[in-house]
């Protein structure tokens, strides 16, 4: 049972333009996300996250966006550069149940072109 | 600073051996997770760890699969009588002593190791 889906399994965006990956839930109890990125042979690594008391949270051209109501979430990268393109994991926690493990979406594979 | 290391990087291992997957946490993370990653997937909680005890090992799949932490640093992820449905990426990740209420530090991934069982 996913709780965490990432429908589009990938994504293809010119250098300089805007990449919006985007990310779904469905337990409730969910109230701390994350994005990690990940490159061959390599751990995922974090990006940016952002508590449920939030609907944003920006760094540098990293901007996070949560829309509790309807369960979903979205990174945008502006502008996207040909380095960004990795595979990109959306990842949720339910802090307030005292649970500290971490459940993954399938990944988004994102492609700049330049 | 070294990141998480784990080792070995690959094993190749015949379906019904004994292997051990060792994990270097980074230096003062009292938390310590394990996450296995199948081929399309992404990572799946196995178990963690606060300090030398296991907090939670809901997501071990059976009890093929144990873990140990016995000085609260270094970890080993054991897997008795492999099957080739055992093969995946295990990741392993470490944070800092998470805050007061349930607060999630951020977690940080090492390399993985790459199971195949034959």
């Amino acid at each position: 049972d996913q709780q965490v889906k990432q429908n589009s399994p990938s994504l293809s965006v010119q250098e300089g333009r805007i990449s919006i990956l985007n990310c779904d839930y469905t337990n409730s109890m969910f109230d701390y996300f994350l994005w990690y990125k990940k490159y061959p042979a390599e751990g995922p690594t974090f990006l940016i996250s952002i508590s449920s008391i939030k609907d944003k949270n920006e760094d540098g051209r990293f901007t996070v966006f949560l829309n509790k109501s309807a369960k979903h979430l979205s990174l945008h990268i502006v502008p996207s550069q040909p380095g960004d393109s990795a595979v990109y994991f959306c990842a949720a926690s339910a802090r307030q149940t005292g649970a500290n493990n971490l459940f993954f979406g399938t990944g988004t594979r994102l492609t700049v072109i330049p | 600073g070294a990141g998480v290391s784990q080792t070995p990087s690959n094993k190749v291992t015949e379906k019904g051996k004994y292997v051990e997957l060792r994990c270097d946490p980074i230096s003062g993370h009292t938390a310590l997770y394990w996450y296995r990653q199948s081929l399309g997937q992404g990572p799946e909680f196995l178990i963690y760890f606060q300090g030398t005890g296991a907090a939670d090992d809901s997501g071990l799949p059976n009890d093929r699969f144990f873990a140990v932490r016995p000085e609260g640093s270094v970890s080993t992820l054991k897997i008795q009588r492999t099957e080739r449905g055992d093969s995946a990426v295990y990741l392993c990740a470490s944070s800092p002593l998470p805050r007061g209420g349930g607060s999630t530090d951020t977690q940080y991934f090492g390399p993985g190791t790459r199971l195949t069982v034959l």
